[in-house]
């Protein structure tokens, strides 16, 4: 099972602010993914890389913008945050393209 | 168009019996199905996962049957106890593109001791 971390667990900021949720994983895997979860709803994918430099926007449109600089690393970004961006951010990452490890995920509230 | 289906919100079981937790998909290139168990605030676990060319996989208590023909999983456990209780994600990936999953809306399970 893959070691899988996201920073901030919560955060609650106001509105315009420009924010980071950390994702970083210790198991050299290639692929890593970003979904959005609302309460009750189903998880969409907003972002995905391959590697090193890959980035690719998933099904469900977002204003959030990610990076992969390095393997282990995988931040996701929102230069202005909106109250329509409260929700819950899940990382991912697979070794294989099979099974995808989560990290706890970060609940985030924008006032 | 949501590709996953679980169209029990909540399930109640007693502790002892068996849970039996439904997924329909309407994707015939969806090739490889998983279930997670979630609690609230945390990300998903993995719990087991099938593939297409299975009908049936098992882990422990949790049995994942796959009926293609009928685009259906389900996810069995023998027997339940209180702490499975939880919201279960039925999940399903894309052969093509991201390999991304597609995940249902879950059900909430609850084990009554």
């Amino acid at each position: 099972e893959a070691d899988i971390y996201q920073t901030p667990r919560y955060l609650v900021i106001g509105t315009g602010k420009k924010i980071t949720l950390e994702c970083s994983q210790t198991m050299g895997h290639d692929k890593m993914y970003w979904y959005q979860q609302d309460p009750g709803m189903e998880l969409h994918l907003i972002h995905y890389s391959y590697g090193v430099n890959s980035t690719e926007k998933g099904d469900l449109s977002s204003e959030s913008t990610v990076s992969r600089i390095r393997t282990e690393h995988f931040p996701l970004t929102l230069e202005s945050a909106r109250p329509s961006h409260t929700s819950q951010y899940l990382c991912a990452s697979t070794p294989s393209g099979d099974t995808q490890y989560f990290g706890p995920g970060t609940r985030l509230t924008v006032l | 168009d949501q590709q996953v289906k679980q169209n029990s919100p909540s399930l109640s079981v007693q502790e002892g019996r068996i849970s039996i937790l439904n997924c329909d998909y309407t994707n015939s290139m969806f090739d490889y199905f998983l279930w997670y168990k979630k609690y609230p605030a945390e990300g998903p676990t993995f719990l087991i996962s099938i593939s297409s060319i299975k009908d049936k996989n098992e882990d422990g208590r949790f049995t994942v049957f796959l009926n293609k023909s009928a685009k259906h999983l389900s996810l069995h456990i023998v027997p339940s106890q209180p702490g499975d209780s939880a919201v279960y994600f039925c999940a399903a990936r894309a052969q093509t593109g991201a390999n991304n999953l597609f995940f249902g809306t879950g059900t909430r399970l609850t084990v009554i001791p």
